[in-house]
């Protein structure tokens, strides 16, 4: 157990519909990260957080959107679902997002758009 | 920009016998190296990293990995494979700066016979 949270463990929706994805950081870490893992993209990086201000982009649609709250939980909002967003979305927390810190994966959230 | 190869997708090898995953980095400074294992259904965990210092790591489970800068590779090793080891492998690698982002590489399926 990494001590990094992530709910819902599944979710299965319908195409143009919009979800909320929700990750709680190991306590004392303040920097949160997303990652999609896909067949056909495999592990992309999305986004990275540190204490509530966003730190890096990555290859993150424009439907898709994320924040990190003060209590250092964060969310990714993705909407107008297609097909093609159906992937394991992993969030990683560390301590500070830099220097030889190192990120810790959540179990992921498995997302099903039909 | 940075990128990851794991050349071989799938390997096969029997309980006990020696295990070697190759790793080629793509790294326009010194990179920040790290391997991680996925078991079914299981968010990833951290193996070992590479820092800087000794270009030999060990890890947990029995792993180690060497960082070869003239051959741009961390291979990833166990003298003594377990049934238990049984998983897909990846290799990242990331900037040792604030922004955190690991990229991944594609992936190496480990397959054990009894």
């Amino acid at each position: 157990d990494s001590g990094v949270t992530q709910t819902p463990k599944h979710l299965i929706t319908a195409t143009g519909q919009r979800v909320t994805l929700r990750c709680s950081p190991r306590s004392g870490d303040l920097s949160v990260y997303w990652y999609q893992q896909s067949l056909d993209q495999g592990l992309q990086f999305l986004i990275q957080y540190y204490n509530g201000e966003e730190r890096a982009k990555g290859n993150i649609l424009e439907r898709f959107s994320a924040q990190q709250f003060p209590d250092l939980h964060s969310e990714l909002n993705l909407s107008s679902l297609e097909l093609g967003d159906s992937a394991l979305y992993f969030c990683a927390s560390s301590v500070d997002g830099v220097g030889t810190d190192t990120q810790y994966f959540g179990p992921g959230t498995r997302l099903t758009v039909l | 920009a940075q990128s990851v190869t794991q050349p071989d997708i799938h390997i096969t090898v029997s309980e006990g016998a020696s295990l070697e995953l190759r790793c080629n980095y793509s790294y326009g400074a010194t990179p920040y190296l790290f391997w991680y294992v996925q078991s079914p259904g299981q968010g990833l965990q951290l193996l070992l990293k590479y820092f800087s210092g000794d270009t030999l790591v060990q890890g947990i489970k029995g792993f180690e990995a060497e960082f070869k800068r003239s051959q741009s590779s961390f291979n990833l090793r166990k003298p003594s494979v377990h049934w238990s080891d049984a998983a897909e492998y990846f290799c990242a690698v990331g900037p040792g700066g604030s922004a955190r982002q690991l990229t991944f590489g594609s992936g190496t399926q480990l397959t054990v016979l009894p």
